[in-house]
């Protein structure tokens, strides 16, 4: 499974973007990122993934770098809601999902 | 979209009793299912993979025998923590990945919603 780095905690105010990296400098050539979220007290929900070419949908947007050594979760405008733990996940489909430390998120009114 | 129904959501049972947690998908089929387990302020950890019709394959460390796995259909997996005690006490999670490609809107995986487990 490939390793992934990602800030303990991050910090932002409501209403503006938010930018969450992760290093995943071993992944494979086949392995998609997967970004996923935990709210408190709640099994992790899907936020967005991709393989190569920046990826949009309604709840984010995914940027990979070129060499995809690394990508970056951005939320446009941080709401309340969006106050949980993101972990971003090398993986290729049909292999179990092995969960790093994420990013805890707090966001401030 | 996919959903992953799970319940218990929460439960309080007395030690040395057992504990039955089902996750069934609701509008997918699931060869494979995980079973995770999850301490406060840590992160989840893969306890076991079942598959459909076969035995569960379980993480290093996790007891098969204190865990009991079924994955009778495609819909449907089940923990049972058996003789529960109260380091057993923590949340549980399930999650399904759909059979084929195709069948699943994102190619991930869907999660249920946690079963929290307290052994008094």
């Amino acid at each position: 499974d490939a390793k992934t780095t990602q800030p303990n905690s991050m910090e932002s105010n409501e209403e503006e973007p938010v930018h969450l990296p992760c290093n995943h400098s071993t992944i494979s050539g086949t392995d998609y990122i997967h970004w996923y979220r935990q709210l408190p007290s709640q099994g992790p929900e899907y936020v967005i993934h991709g393989l190569t070419s920046n990826v949009n949908n309604r709840m984010a947007s995914l940027a990979i770098a070129e060499d995809r050594k690394s990508s970056t979760l951005i939320l446009h405008r941080a709401t309340l809601r969006d106050a949980a733990v993101y972990y971003c996940i090398p993986n290729t489909g049909g292999f179990k999902t092995i969960f790093g430390a994420g990013t805890r998120l707090f966001v401030k009114a | 979209g996919a959903v992953v129904s799970q319940h218990p959501s929460r439960v309080i049972c007395k030690s040395g009793t057992s504990v039955k947690i089902e996750c069934r998908s609701l509008d997918f089929q699931a060869t494979t299912m995980f079973w995770y387990r999850q301490f406060p302020k840590q992160s989840l950890m893969l306890m076991a993979t079942s598959n459909e019709g076969s035995k569960a394959t379980y993480e290093q460390g996790v007891e098969k025998d204190k865990f009991l796995i079924n994955h009778a259909s495609l819909t449907l997996s089940t923990l049972t923590v058996t003789s529960a005690h109260p380091e057993d006490s923590s949340f549980y999670i399930c999650s399904a990945r759909a059979i084929t490609k195709g069948a699943h809107p994102n190619y991930g995986y869907t999660f249920g919603s946690g079963t929290r487990l307290t052994v008094v």
